[in-house]
């Protein structure tokens, strides 16, 4: 089955540049979620998309903004980068309505491989 | 607002032991809940979750978790601990159902032979 598709899977910049990470939900997924997840740490909320608009907002920094496109897949970009935004970013989608065949009832959450950024 | 605190960072057990790991909500309104596992270097992958049909839940690989509302837990177990289990497991709660998950600080479960 397809799965959430995030790219790059490895990133490396340096202080103060600018860095776009891509993710492509499940086909049939509606809404869209970026998670930051800090060494060692529990992945922190971002930000969400649905049908294109946010839906809802985390502790996302204002350097950060990210927005979903009409074929749905979504881009978070990053700029000025900091050494502590080093993270494993994951991006997430869930469909609004079950899809019949899915191991899990409900809009469940499903999510990708996750991207690492590294800042030096 | 929703949080859900996970007892103890790390649980070691041997090869065919139980597996416990302790989950405690707080949540304003119903909960969601849910447990992911996340094997090194790889994103989060859901072994269950709660949505109220069923107090008694049953996920993938064997584990299980059971809602008590009374004691505002969520724990997960398996009965056989494989070592293929080890992993970082994460409680999760939403406080509705697909929105966003608030995650606990993580358990690393070690298996040993």
């Amino acid at each position: 089955a397809a799965g959430v598709i995030q790219s790059p899977r490895h990133l490396i910049k340096e202080k103060r540049e600018t860095a776009t990470l891509k993710c492509y939900p499940i086909p049939r997924h509606d809404t869209v979620y970026w998670y930051q997840q800090g060494p060692g740490q529990d992945p922190q909320f971002l930000i969400s998309f649905y049908e294109k608009m946010q839906s809802d907002k985390g502790s996302i920094p204002d350097r950060f903004s990210a927005q979903q496109f009409s074929d749905y897949h979504s881009e978070l970009n990053m700029s000025s980068l900091e050494l502590g935004d080093s993270a494993l970013y994951f991006c997430a989608s869930s469909p609004t309505l079950p899809i019949s065949g899915s191991l899990f009832s409900g809009n469940t959450i499903y999510f990708g491989e996750g991207s690492w950024l590294t800042v030096v | 607002a929703q949080s859900v605190t996970q007892l103890g960072s790390h649980v070691s057990v041997s090869e065919g032991a139980l597996v416990l790991l302790r989950c405690n909500y707080s949540s304003s309104v119903p909960p969601y809940l849910f447990w992911y596992v996340q094997y090194p270097n790889q994103g989060l992958q859901l072994l269950l979750k709660y949505t109220s049909a069923a107090t008694l839940v049953k996920g993938i690989n064997g584990f299980e978790a059971e809602f008590k509302k009374s004691e505002t837990s969520f724990h997960l177990t398996k009965p056989s601990a494989h070592m293929s289990d080890a992993a970082e497991y994460f409680c999760a709660v939403s406080g509705t159902e697909g929105g966003k998950l608030i995650f606990g600080q993580g358990t690393e479960l070690s298996v040993k032979p």
